[in-house]
């Protein structure tokens, strides 16, 4: 168990649909990564937070959002869904924002994911 | 362009023997971090061992241990006495500044 939580484990949902992916990172840690994992496009890294404030954006689309909460859980928004944005999204986090020496507690633990299907 | 490169879709190893997976990756910046993760048929991703571009010494974790060669770009992650419970994907990844990347994995079945 890596200590971060992810809710929910599983959903199904509709094309056109809006729907919200939650995570709460582990006890301490002030970052907090999304990913996308597909079949077609393997690993992407969607979005980081550190401390509230957006810190570095990767691969994600305009009708993808997220935020960071003050008490540091994070929820990505997914909207106008489409079949190709079934995918498993992992949360992730770190204590510090994921660059410095392996002293620095740059190192990153995932969540279960969340498994997204849209029909 | 790629940055992360696993050349490895596949690799089998005996039970008790070492095993090297190869990543190399590609980067301009002088601060970034590598990680390797283990990902089981189950899903979940496992958080297996880091290196920072500044650590001079070699990072090890137990069993696994990344043999990091800056000049030559190449993150390899080296597993000591597989075991079963090692089958699975494996990936390398980057973190540089304003990114985290991650490489098409590699999948070790380790044979009884």
């Amino acid at each position: 168990d890596s200590g971060v939580t992810q809710t929910p484990k599983h959903l199904i949902t509709a094309t056109g649909q809006r729907v919200t992916l939650r995570c709460s990172p582990r006890s301490g840690d002030l970052s907090v990564y999304w990913y996308q994992q597909s079949l077609d496009q393997g690993l992407q890294f969607l979005i980081q937070y550190y401390n509230g404030e957006e810190r570095a954006k990767g691969n994600i689309l305009e009708r993808f959002s997220a935020q960071q909460f003050p008490d540091l859980h994070s929820e990505l928004n997914l909207s106008s869904l489409e079949l190709g944005d079934s995918a498993l999204y992992f949360c992730a986090s770190s204590l510090n924002p994921g660059i410095g020496p392996k002293s620095s507690y740059n190192e990153q633990f995932f969540g279960p994911g969340t498994r997204l299907t849209v029909l | 362009a790629q940055k992360i490169t696993q050349t490895q879709p596949g690799m089998f190893v005996q039970e008790k023997e070492a095993v090297t997976l190869d990543c190399t990756y590609d980067t301009s910046d002088q601060s970034y971090g590598l990680f390797w993760y283990k990902q089981p048929s189950s899903g979940e991703m496992i958080f297996l061992i880091y290196q920072g571009s500044y650590d001079e010494q070699n990072a090890t974790e137990g069993r696994y241990s990344l043999n990091f060669q800056k000049a030559r770009k190449s993150a390899n992650l080296v597993i000591s006495a597989s075991q079963l419970g090692d089958s699975a994907m494996y990936f390398c990844a980057m973190r540089e500044a304003m990114s985290m990347r991650f490489g098409a994995g590699t999948r070790l079945t380790v044979k009884p």
